[in-house]
Parts: C-alpha cells; sequence; structure tokens
C-alpha cells in the first residue's frame, strides 16, 4: 500500500463543473498537507497548503482535510480547460524523516 | 529570481556512460532536493542538502547515484555507470525554511539507452 494514495483517473470533468479530487494517507501523525499541480511536461507546482482540519480557499480551490479518516481532497471550482494537468497530493511522512512524500497523482481532464 | 535552474534539459546516453545533472538552486534557499519521477513510481525523494549538507541520502537507489553541493548555489547529481532502467524525468527543488514548500526546476529528461 502507497503511503499517499490517489487514484490516477483520468478525471473528465465538463468545463464550469465542480473537479473533485482525493487523497489518503497513512501516516497519523501528520499536520500538514500539500497540493501541486503538474501540467504535462512541465514540473510540479504547488498550488494549496492546509494544516488544519476542514475547508481552506484560494480563489477558485478548496483543500478539505478531515485528520481522522486521514483524508484530504481538492476542489475546483468552475473548471477551466487550463485547469487540466495532473494534481499530486503530498504529505511529510514520519516514516520517511517527515520528508514530503508525493502521491502518483490524478489526472484532470476539463472538456469544453 | 530566475527561479531553480536545471541543465540539460535532455540528455540521451549510452548504457554504461556517467552522467551528470546540475542545478542552481534559488539564493537564499536552505534545502535543496533531488527527485525523480516515472510512470511507474511516481515522484521519488532521492536526497535533500541543508545548508549544503547532505542530510538524507536513503532514497538514492544504488552506489552508482551520488550527489554532491560544494556551496550554496550548485548541486551535481551523478550516475556511473548508467542503464537503462535509470531512464527518468529528474527534478531539482528548493526551498526556504519550510521543506514541504518545494520550487521545483523544470527537470532533466535522462534516457538510458
Amino acid at each position: 500500500q502507497k503511503e499517499v494514495e490517489q487514484n490516477s483517473g483520468p478525471l473528465s470533468v465538463p468545463e464550469g463543473a465542480i473537479a473533485s479530487l482525493n487523497c489518503t494517507y497513512s501516516d497519523r501523525v501528520s499536520q500538514s498537507f500539500f497540493w501541486y499541480r503538474q501540467y504535462s511536461g512541465k514540473s510540479p507546482e504547488l498550488i494549496m497548503s492546509i494544516y488544519s482540519n476542514g475547508d481552506k480557499e484560494d480563489g477558485r480551490f478548496t483543500a478539505q482535510l478531515n485528520k481522522a479518516s486521514q483524508y484530504v481532497s481538492l476542489l475546483i471550482r468552475d473548471s477551466q480547460p487550463s485547469d487540466s494537468a495532473t494534481y499530486l497530493c503530498a504529505a511529510p511522512l514520519n516514516n520517511a524523516g517527515n520528508m514530503l512524500t508525493f502521491g502518483g497523482g490524478t489526472r484532470l481532464m476539463v472538456k469544453p | 529570481d530566475a527561479g531553480v535552474i536545471q541543465s540539460p534539459r535532455h540528455e540521451v546516453t549510452e548504457m554504461g556512460q556517467e552522467v551528470t545533472l546540475r542545478c542552481k538552486p534559488i539564493s537564499g534557499h536552505d534545502y535543496l532536493f533531488w527527485y525523480r519521477q516515472t510512470m511507474m513510481r511516481g515522484l521519488e525523494l532521492l536526497i535533500y542538502f541543508n545548508n549544503n549538507v547532505p542530510i538524507d541520502d536513503s532514497g538514492m537507489p544504488e552506489d552508482r547515484f551520488s550527489a554532491k553541493m560544494p556551496n550554496a548555489s550548485f548541486s551535481t547529481l551523478k550516475i556511473q555507470p548508467s542503464e537503462p532502467r535509470d531512464s527518468a524525468v529528474y527534478f531539482c527543488a528548493s526551498s526556504l525554511v519550510q521543506r514541504e514548500k518545494l520550487f521545483f526546476g523544470s527537470g532533466t529528461q535522462l534516457s538510458v539507452l
């Protein structure tokens, strides 16, 4: 079992819809969680971080964290074709020396 | 700032050859990371440095891989001898204090034939 798990997708949504990306992690003591976006052929870039249970909103993006369930999600409202990319969930894991461990990523396709 | 700079962007070599990848982190960043990305294994941490000192190299796959950071503005990842299974995209990243907020370079696409 991977320590940070994501559905590889592709997740296909129509333009204007809400895209929901999910991630589970194995380390109960993880305190911070990150979403990186990676366009095809490009490098990952940080788009969201969340540290507390609940929701954190930034523009069209909302990160949701549930530490009890070891679950973090990313919602993208009013999805645009330019949101089409792979979204990587990441967390510092205790058994990795608290270094950032990435999930395999979910590929999102937003169709016009 | 120009961001994290990696070179070369693409490297094609033959099995058994030495490969050296280069990285210039963002000025002032305390941490430097080397990651490898493949379809099968995703993004894996190979090694990281703090203030030019290697802290954790447990992700380095084997002795054929080595990394150095002789000063705050330069790091290398060397593979000797290279093998076809080393083919991947190698990313360098740096961060300031908080280790999770990484700034990635554009990566080196390595193909070992």
